[in-house]
């Protein structure tokens, strides 16, 4: 049972445009959420987080929107840049007793063209 | 500077053959976990720690040990490896919330 869902394996924008990456949960106990992006041969690199009390996070080019009615959070990034090419993981906490338990989704590849 | 270090990054073994992948940090993170990565299903959490001696049971737990007998080292055990235990696995010390990763072990089991 796959909790955290990132539909689009795959997403190809223009450099100087806006990259939106999609991720969808199940498990309405989630109450915060992370973003994460890796490079081949390198270990996933935190990103930018939400918690659940915000609809909403800003840090420079990226943005994390959480929809939590819809159960649905996206990351935005304006402009991209060929440097954003790589893999972007969602991941979502439920805290409480399951502190320390991160769940992840499969993984969205961005490349950005130049 | 702060750093995740795993070793061995790569390994490749037979079925069977015991090995522990270790893990050490100097950021002085309470809290630990251990990762795999398979094509098409992400980052599944093996094993996390909340602090010394404490462990606890992720999504995919079977086949690993773990310990954890001080603050800044959490090794990985397979005691008896299978080839479905080929994959590649990261260290990630941090808070309840924010993780961060080491640079990862490639292991193929045959």
């Amino acid at each position: 049972d796959q909790q955290v869902k990132q539909n689009s394996p795959s997403l190809s924008v223009q450099e100087g445009r806006i990259s939106i990456l999609n991720c969808d949960y199940t498990n309405s106990m989630f109450d915060y959420f992370l973003w994460y992006k890796k490079y081949p041969a390198e270990g996933p690199t935190f990103l930018i987080s939400i918690s659940s009390i915000k609809d909403k996070n800003e840090d420079g080019r990226f943005t994390v929107f959480l929809n939590k009615s819809a159960k649905h959070l996206s990351l935005h990034i304006v402009p991209s840049q060929p440097g954003d090419s790589a893999v972007y993981f969602c991941a979502a906490n439920a805290g409480g007793t399951s502190y320390g338990k991160l769940t992840f989704g499969q993984g969205t590849i961005l490349t950005v063209h130049p | 500077e702060a750093q995740v270090t795993q070793n061995p990054r790569y390994l490749i073994t037979v079925t069977g053959k015991k090995l522990t992948v270790t893990c050490s940090q100097n950021m002085n993170h309470e809290y630990m976990s251990w990762y795999r990565q398979d094509p098409g299903l992400g980052l599944r959490q093996i094993y996390y720690s909340m602090n010394v001696e404490v462990t606890d049971k992720g999504d995919v737990p079977e086949g690993y040990k773990v310990s954890r007998k001080e603050k800044r080292n959490f090794p990985l055990i397979l005691e008896s490896p299978s080839p479905n235990q080929t994959s590649l696995y990261f260290c990630a010390p941090g808070t309840e919330y924010e993780q961060y990763f080491g640079p990862g072990t490639r292991l193929t089991v045959t």
